[in-house]
């Protein structure tokens, strides 16, 4: 079936670095979701990526989608303590439900 | 004001008993999901529903059923077939589970402990 990997699992980095998390799947998608889980709390929607190297900005998040469509990043620049939490990616093959992948942990040191 | 609302919060029961885990939408969503989600593995699909009278079987719906009778409403039970049954269980919806509406929104979840 299909697999979605995330990587890495854990990151902790200083207040002001960058971060960046990589999803892959097994399969080529259709489109690609990314959530957000705080501490305790529960995933919230960030974002949507449909077209093959589609590269969408939220602020100091940037997302891009792999021109094979099998590959995704979220890139934070100059991390804030809010920036906090788990982040998720989605893969959607056509028809098919979303399959979440296991989640990038990140840590922020103020 | 607009949501999706899981209840309980935290729900303790003794192994061999079922029980039903509550969520609410008033989003006007079609599809709802439910999933699990344990300690370094994401969120896993355990049911969903694309409208009202029809569920499917996620990838872990074994030891669990679901009802859709009403389109607000999605309740899980998990029974006493279910082997690990101690997790956090997690409720969304989406306006619809294709195309571009496929958005989802989580409710609080339920964390489960079975003793």
């Amino acid at each position: 079936g299909q697999q979605v990997m995330q990587i890495p699992q854990y990151q902790h980095v200083q207040e002001g670095e960058d971060f960046t998390t990589y999803c892959n799947s097994s399969t080529t998608l259709s489109n690609i979701q990314w959530y957000k889980q705080r501490p305790g709390g529960h995933p919230v929607f960030l974002i949507q990526l449909v077209k093959s190297g589609e590269v969408k900005k939220q602020k100091r998040l940037t997302f891009q989608f792999g021109e094979a469509k099998k590959n995704s990043s979220l890139h934070i620049t100059a991390t804030q303590t809010t920036d906090v939490g788990t982040y998720f990616c989605a893969g959607r093959r056509h028809g098919q439900n979303f399959v979440f992948g296991p989640g990038t942990r990140l840590s922020v040191l103020p | 004001d607009g949501g999706i609302t899981q209840s309980p919060k935290y729900l303790f029961r003794k192994e061999g008993q079922n029980v039903t885990l509550s969520c609410e939408q008033n989003l006007n969503h079609d599809a709802m999901y439910w999933y699990r989600q344990d300690p370094g593995q994401g969120l896993r699909l355990i049911y969903y529903s694309q409208i009202v009278n029809d569920f499917q079987k996620g990838d872990i719906a074994e030891g669990y059923s679901v009802s859709r009778e009403k389109k607000e409403s999605f309740p899980l039970t998990v029974t006493s077939a279910q082997k690990n049954p101690t997790a956090f269980y997690l409720c969304a919806s989406s306006m619809s589970s294709g195309g571009a509406y496929n958005e989802q929104f989580f409710g609080p979840g339920t964390r489960l402990t079975v003793l």
